[in-house]
């Protein structure tokens, strides 16, 4: 069965640091690329970040792109989201999602991790 | 960026109705590179169609969807008590790829 679920959210200050993880299962994870997707309470989704199957190629999001670095461990079937200098309005509930294609749409999602920046 | 608009926001019905949502595109989606999910409160979203009308693995043959260039559609032939929930759509034809607000079936 494929299981992503992800680890590492909170509550953090403005301009603070956080990281997230997302341990997957079920799968040849070093096959997939994986993305990261967000949602703010009560608004729709917004894609953030992906990265391919060897890690050597990642994209973002303009309103991320110099804050946060996505990577993973294929050893340890992991995907990994560096989030620094965090704004107000990264708050939101944090997805990693499979990509089978590669192609850019998801058939498997994690559960989500609240990330809250506030002061 | 290619911004995807659905109507309606919100669909009233009861089960066994019929309910179609629209995803519209502001420029051409290349390729037919659109998805469709259902969320439920609380959880994460669920892959339904991919490529415009292909159903994924496990979802019910009451879903289908159509649609190409710019409008696109999601139908739901009849409404089981299980499908109330919000409905997005998603274009993966160019970077970044973006979803739309969603549409919410709820029940009348």
């Amino acid at each position: 069965e494929v299981q992503l679920v992800e680890f590492g959210g909170g509550l953090v200050q403005p301009g603070g640091s956080l990281r997230l993880s997302c341990v997957a299962s079920g799968f040849i994870f070093n096959t997939y690329w994986m993305h990261w997707v967000r949602q703010a309470p009560g608004k729709g989704l917004v894609w953030v970040s992906r990265i391919n199957s060897d890690g050597s190629s990642t994209t973002y999001a303009d309103s991320v792109k110099g804050r946060f670095t996505i990577s993973r461990d294929n050893a340890k079937n992991t995907l990994y989201l560096q989030m620094n200098s965090l704004k107000t309005e990264d708050t939101a509930v944090y997805y990693c999602a499979r990509d089978p294609g590669p192609s850019g749409w998801y058939d498997y999602w994690g559960q989500g991790t609240l990330v809250t920046v506030s002061s | 960026e290619v911004l995807l608009t659905q109507s309606p926001g919100t669909l009233s019905l009861s089960p066994g109705e019929r309910a179609t949502l629209s995803c519209r595109a502001s420029q051409s989606v290349g390729s037919s590179y659109l998805a469709w999910y259902q969320q439920k409160p609380g959880q994460a979203p669920r892959l339904l169609i991919y490529g415009v009308s292909s159903r994924a693995t496990g979802v019910p043959d009451r879903f289908s969807g159509s649609g190409s260039g710019t409008d696109f559609t999601l139908t739901i032939s009849r409404l089981e008590p299980e499908d109330f929930a919000v409905y997005c759509c998603q274009q993966y034809g160019d970077s970044p790829w973006t979803f739309g607000q969603g549409t919410k079936v709820e029940l009348k």
